[in-house]
């Protein structure tokens, strides 16, 4: 049973390109969280999705920030018209179920904006 | 506004010492309350998951209790080992009209010297 996969691990983007960063979270998990560590700061939620539906987004900036989990496929955030202060680790988690049983992270997303 | 705090930041122990940390969150709409090990330059591993006031849960060395009535929670190391030195990041999950929220504090970096 494979780990939740995100990829790619390390992405490069020149400011104003957009950036796709994927999730494949581990096989029956259908919750899918979102987060953020910028330069020297903890993890931060983003947003919190299951299947086709964003349950909790409150994380989310409210501009160039966008995330889906569609029905097939890995769940993608989507970041346009990247400056750099979108420069930081994102990691992925998923669950079975909501959030009383463990969530498991993915390796993460390092973006470098230049 | 949701807050967790952890305390303290950094601790530097010695091979051998026991050690504790703390984590304190909000007291309402309690869903979870998560332990989570963050090795450098990996993703976050969970090590609890603690839904009842009064909960304590032990893996190894390494134990957890839980009073959500005053909204904190303890991480325990006994003798505690180099191996044992990341990040301790706990996770607060709340649950309001149905919709889930999950902060994570920022830590509290160990570091087990030989």
């Amino acid at each position: 049973n494979a780990g939740v996969m995100q990829n790619p691990r390390h992405l490069v983007r020149r400011r104003g390109q957009e950036a796709r960063l994927r999730c494949s979270p581990m096989k029956g998990h259908s919750h899918v969280y979102w987060y953020r560590q910028l330069p020297e700061e903890g993890l931060k939620f983003m947003v919190y999705l299951q299947k086709e539906n964003i349950i909790d987004e409150s994380g989310m900036p409210k501009e160039r920030f966008s995330a889906e989990f569609p029905k097939e496929g890995p769940s993608i955030l989507r970041i346009q018209q990247v400056v750099r202060g979108d420069s930081a680790a994102y990691f992925c988690a998923s669950s079975p179920r909501a959030m009383n049983t463990e969530a498991f992270f993915g390796q993460g997303t390092r973006l470098t904006v230049v | 506004i949701l807050n967790v705090e952890q305390s303290p930041q950094s601790l530097h122990v010695q091979e051998g010492d026991s050690t504790n940390f703390t984590c304190s969150f909000p007291s309402s709409n309690f869903y979870a309350l998560h332990w989570y090990r963050w090795e450098t330059a990996k993703s976050p591993e969970a090590l609890f998951v603690m839904t009842l006031n009064g909960d304590e849960k032990k893996k190894g060395r390494i134990s957890a209790t839980l009073n959500t009535k005053e909204g904190y929670s303890y991480l325990y190391i006994k003798g505690s080992q180099p191996e044992d030195s990341a990040t301790y990041l706990c996770a607060f999950s709340s649950t309001t009209s149905g919709t889930y929220k999950y902060i994570f504090g920022t830590g509290t970096r160990l570091k087990v010297l030989a």
